[in-house]
């Protein structure tokens, strides 16, 4: 079992809606996590970072925690053609975005 | 443009060959990783630097991969004899508190 796991997708959803990209962890005592956005041949960006439970808005991107189920998430409202990517959650067990292990992606398409 | 650069970005070599590359980090970010990305995969830790301190080592790290950051400044990262499995994306990565900026990536095919 990996430490981290992503559906691999491809998700595909219509211009306009809600995408949502699911994560879980392994490791319990993790404490901050993050989502990349990874357009092809491109390096990762990051995107959002979460350190506690509960929702963190940022724009159309809200990321959700819940340590007790281990399990972090991203919702893109409103999705554009441009959010087209490979979405990459990564998590560490310290409390900065250094050393972190990542899963292997999910792969959004937003068709127009 | 994230202020970290990598170079090459693209290396193309014929297994058994020795091949370096090197990364330039945002100059006040003291920390310094390592990944490697293979198709279809997420990054995996190499190693990391605390200024020229090299901290922590994966076992994906063999004893054909070394890494160095003299000075604290860039740093190079060396693989020797190098076999078509370490065809790979090789990406440098500097960390704020709560930011990380990668840089572009040296894409490595071993032929």
């Amino acid at each position: 079992q990996k430490e981290v796991e992503q559906n691999s997708g491809p998700l595909s959803v219509p211009e306009g809606a809600i995408a949502s990209l699911n994560c879980t962890y392994s490791d319990r005592g993790s404490q901050s996590f993050f989502w990349y956005r990874q357009y092809s041949g491109k390096s990762p960006e990051l995107i959002m970072s979460i350190y506690s439970n509960g929702d963190k808005e940022d724009g159309r991107f809200t990321a959700q925690l819940n340590k007790a189920s281990q399990y972090v998430s991203l919702l893109i409202r409103d999705s554009q053609p441009s959010d087209s990517a490979t979405y990459l959650c990564a998590v560490n067990s310290y409390t900065n975005a250094g050393k972190s292990t990542f899963g292997d992606g999910t792969t959004l398409t937003v068709k127009p | 443009d994230t202020g970290v650069s990598q170079n090459p970005r693209h290396k193309i070599t014929k297994r058994g060959q020795n091949v370096t590359f090197r990364c330039d980090p945002i100059s006040e970010h003291n920390r310094l990783y390592w990944y490697r990305q293979t198709l279809g995969q997420g990054p995996e830790f190499l190693t990391y630097f605390q200024n020229e301190a090299q901290l922590e080592k994966s076992r994906l790290l063999s004893d054909r991969f070394s890494a160095e950051r003299p000075k604290g400044s860039f740093s190079t990262l060396e693989i020797q004899r190098t076999e078509q499995g370490d065809s790979a994306m090789y990406l440098c990565a500097t960390p704020t508190a709560d930011t990380q900026y990668f840089g572009p990536g040296t894409r490595l095919t071993v032929l």
